[in-house]
């Protein structure tokens, strides 16, 4: 079945540092991938998404780029903030299935 | 705020006991889903509701059960409750049914069971 694996956290960066999570899928045919942000006490949501290959998703400074050769959306940032710390997940959708990873966790020191 | 609605926002209950968590969709979607998220932060779908049926179900105990209402809202009941069911329980939204499109959190039902 579809999966998807990212990362264990937890990741502690410095402001400013540069930040890589990396993700891989295995599906069936052709996902869309998604990363939600999970902020403390919040419920997800929606960071970015791609709907096919070579698809960039962007959003407050993030980027993914939905590689199907590799099957990987690795999320980026160039320079993290602390307001960035939070919990990541990566995930796709197939058909009438939804799938998460288990999550990296993000810490952003001053 | 994500429109989506949940209550009770915290639950604390005893082993054994029945408790029924409550979801309102985003005004207009058809689709509500059911997640439990663990201590371990791990996301573990439960259940799919598309306009009143049953669309999909994943890791589900039987001593839970879920169903939506004509007014799409959805119910999840969990019964017999055991300590390990003590987590996050998100409900979330989307327009259509084949899951291409974005999934809408609620910010949860926080259950602890003693």
């Amino acid at each position: 079945g579809d999966s998807v694996t990212q990362m264990e956290g937890p990741v502690t960066l410095s402001e400013e540092a540069f930040l890589t999570i990396n993700c891989t899928y295995t599906a069936t045919g052709y996902p869309s991938l998604f990363w939600y942000v999970q902020y403390p006490g919040e419920g997800l949501q929606l960071l970015l998404k791609a709907t096919k290959a070579d698809d960039k998703g962007s959003n407050k400074g993030f980027e993914a780029t939905y590689r199907k050769e590799t099957t990987s959306f690795h999320l980026e940032k160039g320079s993290v903030q602390v307001s960035d710390s939070a919990v990541y997940f990566c995930a796709l959708s197939e058909y009438q299935n939804f799938v998460f990873g288990p999550g990296t966790r993000l810490s952003v020191l001053p | 705020d994500s429109g989506v609605t949940q209550t009770p926002k915290h639950l604390i209950t005893a082993t054994g006991q029945r408790v029924t968590l409550r979801c309102s969709p985003r005004s207009g979607d058809l689709s509500v889903y059911w997640y439990q998220q663990s201590l371990d932060q791990g996301l573990q779908f439960l259940i799919q509701y598309y306009n009143g049926e049953e669309r999909a179900k994943g890791n589900i105990l039987e001593r839970f059960s879920a169903q939506q209402f004509p007014d799409l809202h959805s119910e999840l009941n969990l019964s017999s409750l055991e300590l390990g069911d003590s987590a996050l329980y998100f409900c979330a939204s989307s327009v259509e049914g084949l899951n291409t499109g974005e999934l809408f959190f609620g910010e949860g039902s926080r259950l602890t069971v003693l």
